[in-house]
């Protein structure tokens, strides 16, 4: 079955730092969606992605949908403390309503 | 509008026991889904229903497991004779028609004794 890779699995970093974290996949995905989670909560969605190429950006978050529809990264600019979380990414291919998601990034900020 | 709902937010059961937990998606959101997530890892799908068809189930949904949206509105997931594996965070989400964005519920966080 389809399976999403991400990397790194964790991250520790200063306050203030950039963050970039990526995901691969096996298949071919239409849409990328990328979620941060917070202890006991379900995910939020930060940003969606639905042309290869795409560039988009949330505030100090910008993610991209690659080129050969198998791989997406997010970018965090400027960390601060209330980024800390479990960041996922998710995609779906053409026809199908579920997504799959990767294994997570743990972000963790020294402030 | 309040977002997607899930009841209740915890729930400790005896192996063995039936449990059944409620999710209300986004009230224009035709497409409901169920997602269970164990410790360390990302959601893994499990059903979805557009309006009160289910139109997909995992092969992780067993027979022990059964999800019901009569009236195309809010959703059931019930497990019969829970199992200890069963232990995770149940998770709710919808989208609007036409649109991939899944929104998601806080979720269910059942453990099994």
């Amino acid at each position: 079955g389809q399976q999403l890779n991400q990397s790194p699995q964790s991250m520790f970093i200063q306050e203030g730092e950039d963050v970039s974290m990526n995901c691969t996949s096996s298949s071919i995905f239409n849409t990328w969606l990328w979620y941060k989670q917070e202890p006991g909560e379900g995910p939020v969605l930060l940003i969606a992605l639905y042309k290869a190429g795409e560039l988009t950006s949330n505030g100090r978050l910008t993610a991209q949908f690659g080129i050969t529809r198998k791989d997406s990264f997010l970018n965090i600019s400027a960390s601060i403390p209330s980024d800390v979380g479990i960041y996922f990414c998710a995609g779906s291919d053409q026809g199908a309503q579920k997504l799959v998601f990767g294994q997570g990034t743990r972000l963790t900020i020294n402030p | 509008d309040t977002g997607v709902s899930q009841d209740p937010r915890h729930k400790i059961t005896k192996r063995g026991q039936n449990v059944t937990f409620r999710c209300d998606p986004i009230s224009e959101h035709n497409r409901l889904y169920w997602y269970r997530q164990t410790l360390g890892q990302g959601p893994e799908f499990l059903t979805y229903f557009q309006n009160e068809a289910q139109l997909e189930k995992s092969r992780l949904l067993s027979d022990r497991f059964s999800a019901e949206r009569p009236k195309g509105s809010f959703s059931t997931l019930e497990i019969q004779r829970t199992e200890q594996g069963d232990s995770a965070m149940y998770l709710c989400a919808s989208s609007a028609p036409l649109n991939t964005e899944a929104f998601f519920g806080q979720g269910t966080r059942l453990t099994v004794v």
